[in-house]
């Protein structure tokens, strides 16, 4: 089945204490995104990568980074999380960056950060 | 700027009542619009999307939505409300910067009462 994972999907943890939410696709998709998700402001994209170690930023990267060694895994750290980083999040892929797409989103994560 | 709105942050429905959900958009150029579905506790699901071909876009589960230029809308609708279409629904534009970014609106919760 086509899908996008993530894990985990609940996490609580304490500011400052490092964490990465993981995202996996098995569609050999080579664009994927991530999105966070806040009351009465949709989503908004933290960062994207458009292929392999290409990676860039999006409209809310601040205290996040990414990494994407392979096709399949585009992973989201939090060095140093802080309560504003209170928040759910979604990974999403695509054939290609290009417009137009559809972007598969997996099921998300749920962060709270106190 | 690129950017969406959808009106209306909760709307509440009869079962077997119009569903009308709204949005509009603001982009320089002819967009490329999606909306999509959230079930609770689940991902986004794409439901419909415009790519400048039929302005009356057909999508999943009954719903479908028209492009009016002239309104700059995208509104989406389906004739008779079921109990299983309360949900979140997003309202999203490709952003022309070739980021691949989708602009969602704030989204809309649509509930369906018996």
């Amino acid at each position: 089945e086509a899908q996008v994972t993530q894990n985990p999907r609940y996490l609580i943890t304490v500011t400052g204490k490092k964490l990465t939410v993981t995202c996996s696709q098995n569609m050999n998709h080579e664009y994927m995104s991530w999105y966070r998700q806040d009351p009465g402001l949709g989503l908004r994209q933290i960062y994207y990568s458009m292929n392999v170690e290409v990676t860039d930023k999006g409209d809310v990267p601040e205290g996040y980074k990414v990494s994407r060694k392979e096709k399949r895994n585009f992973p989201l750290i939090l060095e140093s999380p802080s309560p504003n980083q209170t928040s759910l999040y979604f990974c999403a892929s695509s054939v290609s960056s290009g417009q137009g797409y559809e972007q598969y989103f997996g099921p998300g994560t749920r962060l709270t950060v106190t | 700027a690129q950017s969406v709105t959808q009106l209306g942050s909760h709307v509440s429905v009869s079962e077997g009542a119009l569903v009308l959900l709204r949005c509009n958009y603001s982009s320089s150029v002819p967009p490329y619009l999606f909306w999509y579905v959230q079930y609770p506790n689940q991902g986004l699901q794409l439901l419909l999307k415009y790519t400048s071909a039929a302005t009356l876009v057909k999508g999943i589960n009954g719903f479908e939505a028209e492009f009016k230029k002239s309104e700059t809308s995208f509104h989406l609708t389906k004739p008779s409300a079921h109990m299983s279409d309360a949900a979140e629904y997003f309202c999203a534009v490709s952003d022309r910067s070739n980021t691949g970014k989708l602009i969602f609106g704030q989204g809309t919760t649509l509930q369906v009462k018996p």
